[in-house]
């Protein structure tokens, strides 16, 4: 069964401490790798699309990488706008649906 | 190019009651996608519709059910309401033409059932 793991749950950063976010993923066959940032209340916003290992993206202080079992969103120099919930999904070969990780809630400090 | 709508934004019913949920998707997308979300369970997929069809489907009761229009408009059921129904409703569509496509999420609908 397809499965997608973030870690961490929480993480909590000052402004300007860059840090990352780890999606581990379990799929007979990926043929996505999407990332989205929640806001409380609201809907996903669209990040990024990687289809293959080794494919990186950026979007200002934002970067994913991905590899054949995980993908990394880096964010460097975090604002404080930058706080929210960042989900990570896959789509298998296989299957139209999108399978979602639990997410990471992150916080950035002043 | 406006997103997807979703109306209502909230909604509080009883238990036992029934509730139809609408979506509007980006206009040229024909694929509309319905998740569950809930802080213990987090985003559940429900189902998709693709030109008026049903192409795939989450593993959820048969209390959940959707349709979708001509006009790719599309609206989910919920029969019976019971106290975990309580969630975000999100709908999510694409142009459902590709391979792999990005879905892009509509604001949600909040549901309470009391």
């Amino acid at each position: 069964e397809d499965q997608v793991t973030q870690s961490p749950e929480a993480l909590r950063l000052q402004e300007g401490e860059s840090s990352s976010l780890n999606c581990s993923y379990t799929v007979s066959g990926l043929r996505g790798l999407f990332w989205y940032r929640q806001d409380p209340g609201k809907g996903p916003e669209f990040l990024f699309t990687l289809y293959s290992a080794g494919e990186e993206k950026e979007k200002e202080r934002l970067k994913a990488t991905l590899t054949k079992k995980e993908s990394f969103l880096h964010i460097t120099a975090p604002k404080p706008e930058d706080s929210a919930t960042y989900l990570c999904a896959v789509q298998a070969v296989n299957n139209n649906d999108m399978r979602f990780g639990a997410g990471t809630r992150l916080t950035v400090k002043p | 190019k406006a997103g997807v709508t979703q109306t209502p934004r909230y909604l509080i019913k009883t238990r036992g009651q029934q509730v139809t949920l609408s979506c509007s998707p980006i206009s040229g997308h024909r694929s509309v996608s319905w998740y569950q979300q809930t802080p213990g369970q987090g985003l559940q997929f429900l189902f998709e519709y693709f030109s008026e069809t049903q192409r795939n489907k989450g593993n959820f009761p048969g209390r959940f059910s959707g349709r979708q229009f001509s006009n790719s408009r599309s609206e989910m059921n919920v029969s019976t309401l019971e106290l975990g129904d309580s969630a975000l409703y999100l709908c999510a569509s694409r142009s459902g033409a590709g391979v792999s496509e990005t879905q892009y999420f509509g604001p949600g609908t909040r549901l309470l059932v009391l």
